[in-house]
Formats: structure tokens, C-alpha cells, sequence
């Protein structure tokens, strides 16, 4: 089965810096790679997503690369605010024509300090 | 995006009785609906994969006896936590997904259990 690695477990940054987070995973047949940013005590929010058929994608401060040859892939938030900080998890599954379980990472907590 | 809510949000129980937390999508027809747990400071732990009519299948671990889901309709499943323990106490999530091009897992809150 999958197996899905991330790092850092803790990050800590800056307000205004960059922050990245890292990811790789074993299944080459995985094609769908999504972000979720989770608050304490709430459900997981998808904040970004890739596919295997793109080698990045953004949508304003928030970038994720791919990298299919090396099977890893990054999150990387660009002037983080105070509001930033939470729980990050990355994820892969085969999308292959019907739901399929995600497999997650074991979560990165980002603290941006004001 | 799509709706999935839970409920109860919170529940607290005593040690051997059992709790049914219900997950229901709210504005589209889940097909599949994935049962996850999560302890504090952890990532996600998939329990279980429910397709509507049909018996769930368990991740290796999950003891099926304990941990019994149904999902009879499109729309809701239940997760109901038999002859409950202290050790059981945890953050249950749901997530459903639908028929469609893009299959993205909709989370529902959370369900906070506590077994006392």
C-alpha cells in the first residue's frame, strides 16, 4: 500500500517569510495529492491540490510542486500570517474511477509567530 | 464545496455502553463515506471504507465487531462504538465523496468521544 512521509513534524517561521513543507510517497500508481490545513479541533480544510499530470500548481499564497520521477511533493506558503498556523497534512491516493482512500501524512504543526 | 455534517459534536459516555455518531452529506449523494479516527497531535487514522449498501471493509486493526458502520443511504452512515472504553475515547471524522470527476473527500466536523 501507500505510504506517505512528511517533514518537518514542527515548523516554526517569521511573519512575512516563506514556509515549506515536504512530502514523498511510495505508490508510483498515486495521482492525486492534496493539502489539508486543520485547526485545533476542527475538520481538515482542503486548501490546494495537484495532480500528476501538472508539476505545479498556486493559487495566490499557496504553491505545491510535484515531483513524479523523485515521488515527492512540497507545500510552500509565501508571506505567512498570524493566521496561518495550524496542523498541515499532505495526502496521495489513485484516483481510477471511483473513491479511494487517502493515505496522509503524519502532519506538520506551523506556528508563524507576529 | 459540499456539506458534511456530524453529530453528535461532542459525547461523553460511560465505560461499556455504546455510541452511534451519524455523518451525513448534506447536498450531494455519497457513494463512499471513510471513517477516520484521530488522536491529539496525530494524523488521520483510516478506520473504515463504506459503500452505501454494502458492508464496510476495515483497515487491519479495526476490530469490526466494535467498531460497527452502516451506510444505508447516499446521504448517511453511522459509526457506532460498542461496549465503549476508556481507551476508545478520541476525535472521530468522517468524510464522504460522490460520484464525479474530481472524487474530493468532504470532512464532516468531528465528532469528540469521550469514554469515562
Amino acid at each position: 500500500g501507500e505510504n506517505v512521509e512528511q517533514h518537518p513534524s514542527t515548523l516554526s517561521v517569521q511573519e512575512g517569510d516563506s514556509a515549506v513543507i515536504k512530502c514523498t510517497y511510495s505508490d508510483s500508481a498515486s495521482n492525486y495529492f492534496p493539502w489539508y490545513k486543520q485547526e485545533l479541533g476542527k475538520r481538515p480544510q482542503l486548501i490546494i491540490d495537484i495532480r500528476s499530470n501538472v508539476g505545479e500548481k498556486k493559487d495566490q499564497r499557496i504553491a505545491v510542486t510535484l515531483n513524479k520521477t523523485a515521488k515527492h511533493f512540497s507545500l510552500h506558503i509565501t508571506e505567512t500570517q498570524p493566521e496561518d498556523s495550524a496542523v498541515y497534512f499532505c495526502a496521495a491516493t489513485l484516483i481510477s474511477g471511483s473513491a479511494r482512500q487517502l493515505t496522509f501524512g503524519s502532519g506538520t504543526q506551523l506556528t508563524v509567530l507576529p | 464545496g459540499a456539506v458534511v455534517s456530524q453529530h453528535p459534536s461532542r459525547v461523553i459516555c460511560k465505560s461499556g455502553t455504546s455510541v452511534k455518531i451519524e455523518c451525513r452529506s448534506l447536498d450531494f449523494q455519497a457513494t463512499t463515506m471513510f471513517w477516520y479516527r484521530q488522536f491529539p497531535k496525530k494524523s488521520l487514522m483510516l478506520m473504515a471504507t463504506s459503500n452505501e449498501g454494502s458492508k464496510a471493509t476495515y483497515e487491519q486493526g479495526v476490530e469490526k465487531d466494535k467498531f460497527l458502520i452502516n451506510h444505508a443511504s447516499l446521504t448517511l452512515s453511522t459509526l457506532t462504538v460498542t461496549s465503549a472504553h476508556p481507551e476508545d475515547s478520541s476525535f472521530y471524522i468522517c468524510s464522504a465523496s460522490g460520484q464525479g470527476a474530481d472524487f474530493e473527500q468532504y470532512f464532516g466536523p468531528g465528532t469528540r468521544l469521550t469514554v469515562t
